[in-house]
């Protein structure tokens, strides 16, 4: 049972332009949502995050937007550079929880020159 | 800087082999936790740790086990090695009640085997 899903296991974008990577969930108890990047060889690394109270929150390039009704987050990369071509993956906690997260599949980001 | 350390990069193993992932991190966090990163499937929890000798079952625990003797190292073993246990394998740890709810990963380790 995939609580987290990343339906796009692929996306490739023209440098400059926008990616938009997309994420759904099932388990209306997640209320703590992160993007981690994940380049080859190495760990994921903590990218942004959104809570639940919120439904936009921005760092740099990096925007995330939360769509509780429909259990969906959205993670925007304006403008996109080389340097993110790697694996994003999505992932969900409940902070009444365990501090688990619950990981989607990933998704690979190829930026283009 | 928070550093993860993974004791293998690469491991090839036969199958029945008792195999030991060691993880240490130097950032004194409570939490410490084991996960496989499989195509398609992304990164499953197969134990956590909140504190030393403390341990829970992640959501793929079968066939493997967990050690966790002192704050900074989390071991990961697999009693009598599978091929379906090929994977990579990575290490997390965070500090509770931060609010960031971030995970630090190590570098992870590829495991084959044959």
């Amino acid at each position: 049972d995939q609580q987290v899903k990343q339906n796009s296991p692929s996306l490739s974008v023209q440098e400059g332009r926008i990616s938009i990577l997309n994420c759904d969930y099932t388990n209306s108890m997640f209320d703590y949502f992160l993007w981690y990047k994940k380049y080859p060889a190495e760990g994921p690394t903590f990218l942004i995050s959104i809570s639940s109270i919120k439904d936009k929150n921005e760092d740099g390039r990096f925007t995330v937007f939360l769509n509780k009704s429909a259990k969906h987050l959205s993670l925007h990369i304006v403008p996109s550079q080389p340097g993110d071509s790697a694996v994003y993956f999505c992932a969900a906690s409940a902070i009444r929880g365990a501090q688990k997260l619950v990981f989607g599949q990933g998704t690979r980001l190829t930026i283009n020159p | 800087d928070v550093k993860v350390t993974q004791s293998s990069r690469y491991l090839v193993k036969r199958t029945g082999e008792k195999v030991f992932l060691e993880c240490v991190q130097d950032m004194d966090h409570e939490n410490m936790f084991w996960y496989r990163q499989d195509p398609g499937l992304g990164l499953r929890l197969i134990y956590f740790s909140y504190d030393v000798k403390m341990k829970e079952k992640g959501d793929i625990p079968e066939g493997y086990s967990v050690s966790r003797e002192k704050k900074e190292r989390f071991s990961l073993i697999l009693e009598s090695a599978s091929t379906n246990q090929t994977s990579m394998y990575l290490c997390a740890s965070s500090v509770p009640g931060t609010g960031a709810w971030s995970q630090f990963f190590g570098p992870g380790t590829r495991l084959t085997v044959l």
